[in-house]
């Protein structure tokens, strides 16, 4: 078990630019969220993954946010045209995904600064 | 619309006291109500969870207590230690309606010696 693994830790950009955040999952966990934090508030949900299918989506906080998970293991958040607004801590989660909710893993983050 | 409210939003406990954190939801469709714990530069941790099942988990120094008519349920963490200084997050969820959990606003907890 080595933990869920995101990448960037840190990203910086400008506003109006596209960004992608990478997340791999535990190895056999087939359910993968993705959260957002905000400072001094607890996680937001923003979508999830059943394997490569996308369950949950209205969450997408708008048009501009995307996520994929091509071949049910890693998955990617997009942010296209970036506002300041979306500084935040993205984290992302996974389970085993048995049916029933269960204790979710999430990885360390990646932390947006819009500028 | 916040579905759980946590309180209280910090709170600075002597070692070897008792810290209580508290939580209240509003949907009675909530089944399901994890506690988790976040280090700086961390994701968050599950610490201890409860179902209505039970009034009261007992893991190690840390409790739940769940009131189903308040809807209302508290974490406390017995003989408090400085390790344990952390932020605490409630959250809730359906069990088995594949609902994503929904978390409080957290408690940032300070455990001094």
């Amino acid at each position: 078990d080595t933990g869920v693994s995101q990448d960037p830790r840190h990203k910086i950009t400008k506003r109006g630019q596209n960004v992608t955040f990478r997340c791999d999952p535990i190895s056999e966990h087939n359910r993968l969220y993705w959260y957002r934090q905000t400072l001094g508030q607890g996680p937001e949900f923003l979508t999830y993954f059943q394997n490569e299918a996308q369950l949950e989506k209205s969450r997408l906080l708008s048009d501009r946010f995307s996520a994929e998970r091509p071949k049910g293991s890693f998955s990617t958040l997009e942010i296209q045209r970036t506002e300041q607004g979306d500084s935040a801590m993205y984290l992302c989660a996974s389970s085993l995904g048995l049916g029933t909710n269960e204790k979710l893993f999430f990885g360390s983050g990646t932390q947006l600064s819009v500028l | 619309q916040q579905q759980v409210k946590q309180s209280p939003q910090s709170l600075i406990v002597q070692k070897g006291g008792i810290s209580i954190i508290n939580c209240a939801y509003e949907n009675t469709a909530f089944d399901y109500f994890p506690w988790y714990q976040q280090f700086p530069g961390k994701g968050p941790a599950l610490l201890i969870a409860i179902r209505p099942d039970v009034s009261e988990k007992k893991e190690g120094r840390f409790t739940i207590s769940f009131n189903k008519s308040a809807k209302q349920f508290s974490l406390h963490i017995m003989d408090s230690q400085p390790g344990d200084s952390a932020t605490y997050f409630c959250a809730a969820s359906i069990y088995s309606g594949n609902t994503p959990l929904v978390f409080g606003k957290g408690t940032r907890l300070s455990v001094i010696a």
